[in-house]
């Protein structure tokens, strides 16, 4: 099955810089990399996705890039914001409807 | 609104005790997914379902079986608690091909 590694697992970064996240995956058939985000206590929701057929997708502060042939993909969130505190998951699916996550990256921006 | 319950927020039992956790969604997703989620091992796949009556195994499916003889309702089943299966479970459902997963609120199961 899929196989799902990310990095860090910890990023501390002061409010206003950039924070990036790399996820490497196994399955060459996978074709969906969503990105979830988890705040203290709540359920992990969805930030932004990404499909196979594309390179690169931004909303506003967060983008994500993916590389097929590596087999690697990233998020990338600007001018980071407290709120932006949390533990991000990748996660990549393929037509078989499964879903694997990474381990995840707890994320702290310091004020 | 996107609704996934979880049938208990917190559950203790006793070890060898058969355990069952349900997940209901309102949302008419073919997929349903169970998770365990451990400090600094993320989402680990249990089990996984994309149609009545079939199941998938995932990553971690040992000490774990499953049920979805409705499509809106997907149970895991502990058949004999054990202490290392002290964990957060995550319920999560899915269109078919490749949607969004909605996750429900989480049940912290705790064997003793």
């Amino acid at each position: 099955g899929e196989n799902v590694e990310q990095h860090p697992s910890t990023l501390s970064v002061q409010e206003g810089d950039s924070a990036v996240i790399k996820c490497t995956y196994s399955d060459s058939a996978s074709n969906y990399f969503p990105w979830y985000k988890q705040e203290l206590g709540k359920r992990p929701q969805l930030i932004i996705d990404i499909r196979s057929n594309v390179g690169e997708k931004k909303d506003q502060r967060i983008a994500v890039t993916l590389n097929k042939t590596a087999k690697h993909f990233s998020l990338h969130i600007t001018e980071t914001q407290p709120e932006d505190s949390a533990v991000y998951f990748c996660a990549a699916s393929s037509n078989n409807n499964d879903m694997r996550f990474g381990a995840g990256t707890r994320l702290t921006v310091k004020p | 609104d996107v609704k996934v319950t979880q049938s208990s927020r917190y559950l203790v039992k006793r070890t060898g005790e058969k355990v069952f956790l349900e997940c209901v969604q309102d949302m008419d997703h073919e997929n349903m997914f169970w998770y365990r989620q451990d400090p600094g091992l993320g989402l680990r796949l249990i089990y996984f379902s994309y149609d009545v009556k079939m199941k998938e195994k995932g990553d971690i499916p040992e000490g774990y079986s499953v049920s979805r003889e409705k499509k809106e309702r997907f149970s895991l089943i502990l058949e004999s608690a054990s202490t290392n299966q002290t964990s957060m479970y995550l319920c999560a459902i899915g269109g078919l091909l490749n949607t969004e997963a909605f996750f429900g609120q989480g049940t912290r199961l705790t064997v003793v």
